[in-house]
């Protein structure tokens, strides 16, 4: 099993730039996420998906597009990069419907904004 | 929304020493708790989870949680640590029965270095 897959790994942008950030999983998960790590902030939710078709936002969202055509892709788009969305970002899934499931995360994606 | 807040940022112990890591939350009815490890160059992964019954939860190596609803507390300990132990702790809390908005609320996280 893949589990969550994110690409790229590693990614340098100039301030203004647009990109996606890929998130796949292969294990039917319902619930996808995404999230920001920065240091001393912990982790932040930006966007969340409770299945295909359904997003909504999370705590940080601004800057941030997302979109769920399919069970398995959860893409996150910066339209215009600023530095401050320089960050480490973590795409998760879960099983929905049942309570008790934890998340799986995939790997991270390491963006660096000029 | 719910928060949560853990309480040392960055802890530095001798191996073999004990562990207590506090985490705090805030929300007043029904929550899921979560303790995740993140060693260095690698991913988060789960350590422990509370969802109900036993408030004593016991996780991957060696480490074990207690959920104290009187305090709101979900505290990391691990009686005897190790050089591998080294990494950055997050708890988080998923607020209610797994409806609505379903990420986790994260704390900032604890840096923990054991020294050899």
């Amino acid at each position: 099993n893949a589990g969550v897959t994110q690409t790229p790994k590693f990614q340098v942008l100039k301030t203004g730039q647009s990109m996606t950030l890929q998130c796949a999983q292969d294990m039917n998960h319902e619930y996808m996420s995404w999230y920001r790590q920065d240091p001393g902030m912990g982790l932040r939710l930006i966007h969340y998906s409770v299945g295909a078709g359904i997003t909504d936002q999370g705590e940080v969202p601004n800057g941030y597009n997302v979109s769920r055509s399919t069970t398995e892709d959860f893409p996150l788009r910066l339209l215009s990069a600023a530095p401050s969305q320089t960050s480490v970002y973590f795409c998760a899934s879960k099983k929905g419907g049942l309570v008790n499931q934890p998340q799986h995360f995939g790997d991270g994606t390491r963006l660096s904004i000029l | 929304a719910q928060s949560v807040s853990q309480h040392n940022h960055h802890v530095i112990l001798s191996e073999a020493a004990s562990l207590e890591l506090g985490c705090n939350y805030s929300y007043g009815g029904t929550v899921n708790l979560f303790w995740y490890v993140q060693y260095p160059g690698q991913h988060l992964q789960l350590l422990l989870k509370y969802f109900s019954g036993d408030p004593l939860v016991k996780g991957i190596k060696g480490f074990e949680a207690e959920f104290i609803k009187s305090k709101f507390s979900f505290n990391l300990r691990k009686p005897s640590v190790q050089w591998s132990d080294t990494a950055e702790y997050f708890c988080a809390v998923r607020a209610g029965e797994g409806g609505g908005a379903d990420g986790l609320t994260f704390g900032k996280g604890t840096h923990l270095i054991i020294q050899p």
